[in-house]
C-alpha cells in the first residue's frame, strides 16, 4: 500500500481482555517497529523487526506483551490480560531496512482504551 | 541514561514572528529526525539530520544539528497557523534502528 496501515484504528476492552492489533507495513520495507504514545508523551519503542524475526523485544512492557510478524509483512502485537494502564496510542512504523538513515514512516495508530 | 529533552514544551506564538525550538540529547549520536504530529494524527517525518553540522530548510522550517554540543534546533520563519502542531526530536542511540522521542513541542500559531 502507499503508506502503514493500522487497524483497527480504535479499540475499546475490558480489563482482563486479549486483544491483537494488527500492522501491515509500506511494501517492500523489511523493518517494522512497535511504539506507543502516552497522552502528552513521545512514542516509546516496543519492539523492532528485521525481516520475520524480532531483533530487539527489549522495549516490551512485560510479558503481557507479544507480538509476531510470521511472514515478514504484517504484523500483530498482542496484548494478554489488559489492564488500564495499557491505555495508549499504539503506533506501528516501517523503514527500508539495511544501515544508513533510521527514518521510519509511521502509521495512523491504534488508540487503545482500556476500561 | 538515553535522553531527549526539548524545550519549549509548548509555545504559541503570533502569525509572521519566528521562533526556534531545542533538542538536547545526553549521549553521542549523528543521527536525528524531526516529525510533526496533527491532533490525532500520526507521526510525519519532516527532517533527517546524519551528520555534524547537517542543516535542512523546507518551507518556514530550518533544522540544524550540532552533534558536539548534542543540539538540535527547528527554526520557524515567520510562522502562519498551518504550522500549528507538535513537533518531535528523535534520537537514534547506536542501535540503528530504535528511536527515543522528546515529549514534543506543541506548537499554536494565532493570529
Amino acid at each position: 500500500g502507499a503508506g502503514v496501515s493500522q487497524t483497527p484504528s480504535n479499540k475499546v476492552t475490558e480489563k482482563g481482555k486479549y486483544v491483537e492489533l494488527r500492522c501491515d507495513p509500506i511494501s517492500g520495507h523489511t523493518a517494522l517497529y512497535w511504539y506507543r504514545q502516552s497522552l502528552g508523551q513521545g512514542p516509546e519503542f516496543l519492539i523492532y523487526f528485521q525481516g520475520t524475526g524480532a531483533a530487539d523485544d527489549s522495549g516490551l512492557p512485560n510479558d503481557r506483551f507479544f507480538a509476531v510478524r510470521p511472514e515478514g509483512s504484517v504484523s500483530t502485537l498482542k496484548i494478554q490480560r489488559t489492564e488500564r494502564g495499557d491505555s495508549a496510542v499504539y503506533l506501528c512504523a516501517s523503514s527500508p531496512g539495511g544501515t544508513g538513515s533510521t527514518e521510519a514512516f509511521f502509521g495512523q495508530g491504534t488508540r487503545l482504551t482500556v476500561v | 541514561e538515553l535522553k531527549v529533552e526539548q524545550n519549549p514544551l509548548f509555545l504559541s506564538m503570533q502569525e509572521g514572528k519566528n521562533y526556534t525550538i531545542y533538542c538536547n540529547y545526553s549521549t553521542t549520536s549523528d543521527r536525528l529526525y524531526w516529525y510533526r504530529q496533527d491532533p490525532g494524527k500520526s507521526l510525519e517525518s519532516l527532517f533527517v539530520l546524519l551528520s555534524n553540522g547537517a542543516v535542512k530548510q523546507e518551507g518556514r522550517l530550518m533544522a540544524s544539528l550540532d552533534t558536539k554540543a548534542r543540539l538540535s534546533t527547528l527554526h520557524i520563519t515567520a510562522a502562519v497557523h498551518d504550522l500549528s502542531a507538535t513537533y518531535f526530536c528523535a534520537v537514534d542511540f547506536y542501535s540503528g534502528y530504535a528511536l527515543n522521542f522528546g515529549k514534543g513541542t506543541s506548537l499554536l500559531v494565532t493570529p
